[in-house]
């Protein structure tokens, strides 16, 4: 199985700064790799697939990067509906695939 | 739209069973192959089993094989995920998952609650 890590576990950041957050992976998964924002009583919602594209819908101020076994998220100026659990998935051997224990953004 | 609507979740003693049904709208089902992911109060996201297009591959964490089949009825356009011999740690919220190499749609999920 591929263990996902992401990094930190929580993440304390003002309105209109910039978040990075984190994801590894215990082996290579190219860039089979996805993020997903969640709030509360709320279905995941995709943000980025293929380590960086960003799904339909989803601002700019969203970015994704990295490829093998290193991962970023990058919000670059954060909006009050940011602040959330992030996760980030793999999908490298679908369909066993795994996610992340979520960082959560928390206003600071 | 794509739109999946979960139903069949509740209480139910440990050792019990329950049918989860996903109805599937807004694309054509049978062309797709769809999965099932819970999140249990709090924690985080755990991939269950998925299905492929016609139904004829089926794959199961090892938290759930022997105990947990999945199926689908492509002339109703609905997935199905049978739970027996339930436990404390199958209480989740369980979505269902339309898959095209990765997820690409979600329901709303339901919630299952197993007593003890």
């Amino acid at each position: 199985e591929i263990v996902m890590t992401q990094s930190p576990a929580t993440l304390s950041v003002s309105p209109g700064e910039r978040a990075t957050l984190s994801c590894r992976a215990s082996q290579s998964v190219r860039s089979n790799l996805a993020w997903y924002q969640q709030k509360a009583g709320q279905a995941p919602r995709l943000l980025i697939y293929g380590a960086s594209t960003r799904a339909t819908g989803i601002p700019a101020r969203f970015s994704g990067s990295g490829s093998g076994t290193e991962f970023t998220l990058t919000i670059s100026s954060l909006q009050s509906e940011d602040f959330a659990v992030y996760y980030c998935q793999q999908y490298n051997n679908w369909p066993l695939y795994t996610f992340g224990q979520g960082t959560k953004l928390e206003i600071k | 739209e794509v739109q999946l609507l979960e139903s069949g979740g509740g209480l139910v003693q440990r050792g019990g069973s329950l049918r989860l049904s996903c109805a599937a709208s807004g694309f054509t089902f049978s062309n797709y192959a769809m999965s099932w992911v819970r999140q249990a109060p709090g924690k985080g996201l755990e991939w269950v089993s998925s299905i492929t297009d016609r139904g004829g591959s089926t794959y199961y964490a090892d938290s759930v094989k022997g105990r947990f089949t999945i199926s689908r009825d492509n002339s109703k356009n609905t997935l199905y995920l049978q739970m027996n011999s339930l436990r404390a740690e199958d209480t989740a919220v369980y979505y269902c998952v339309k898959e095209e190499g990765r997820p690409v749609g979600w329901g709303q999920g339901t919630l299952v609650t197993v007593s003890s």
